[in-house]
């Protein structure tokens, strides 16, 4: 991977919303897309990821839409909690298997 | 499953002296190990990638003189930070990828680096 970008930097949502976070990659032979989820002071957890090969993944209130075409996927959580608070990193890898993350987007849902 | 430990939490060392970091994969063979360093309210920066039994592929601008990492087994990698200086305190995060799931890196809790 090369570069990827990460919008937005911060995002203010009241619970019970939703909240998409976006993010850019310029490498076209990338083919793994995870989302990463890190709370203050710990660990990053991978929340979800997606293959080149579709275009859409869910898994309960979260979702990941890809467009290969256009070189752009996006994390959508529905139904935000106060717990899903936190930083979110996007990341793209190929085939080395390195991830490149961006910058990450910190969500915080008000209650 | 896919649990990744890292030891020590926090470190703190006196200017030159040198500093281990040691990550483990819990419950699965580790093929592939990334050491990280994050800084405050910043992303991820991939240091190294090792492969168990070879040497580290270092990225561009980290010293491999100075960050050494040894995969010695495929439960375990360490990082060695030598001579260090307080610009190295920092935040080092490993994580650790297995045979079925090349793709998907599973993280350490990180370790908390402070250079007096």
């Amino acid at each position: 991977g090369e570069n990827v970008e990460q919008h937005p930097s911060t995002l203010s949502v009241q619970e019970g919303d939703s909240a998409v976070i976006k993010c850019t990659y310029s490498d076209s032979a990338s083919n793994y897309f995870p989302w990463y989820k890190q709370e203050l002071g710990k660990r990053p957890q991978l929340i979800i990821d997606i293959r080149s090969n579709v275009g859409e993944k869910k898994d309960q209130r979260i979702a990941v839409t890809l467009n290969k075409t256009a070189k752009h996927f996006s994390l959508h959580i529905t139904e935000t909690q106060p717990e899903d608070s936190a930083v979110y990193f996007c990341a793209e890898g190929g085939s080395n298997y390195k991830l490149t993350f961006g910058k990450g987007t910190l969500l915080t849902v008000n209650p | 499953g896919a649990v990744v430990s890292q030891h020590p939490s926090r470190v703190i060392c006196k200017s030159g002296t040198s500093v281990k970091i040691e990550c483990r994969s819990l419950d699965f063979q580790a093929t592939t190990m990334f050491w990280y360093r994050q800084f405050p309210k910043q992303s991820l920066m991939l240091m190294a990638t090792s492969n168990e039994g070879s040497k580290a592929t270092y990225e561009q601008g980290v010293e491999k003189d100075k960050f050494l990492i040894n995969h010695a087994s495929l439960t375990l990698s360490t990082l060695t930070v030598t001579s260090a200086h307080p610009e190295d305190s920092s935040f080092y995060i490993c994580s650790a990828s297995g045979q079925g799931f090349p793709y998907e890196q599973y993280f350490g809790p990180g370790t908390r680096l402070t250079v007096t």
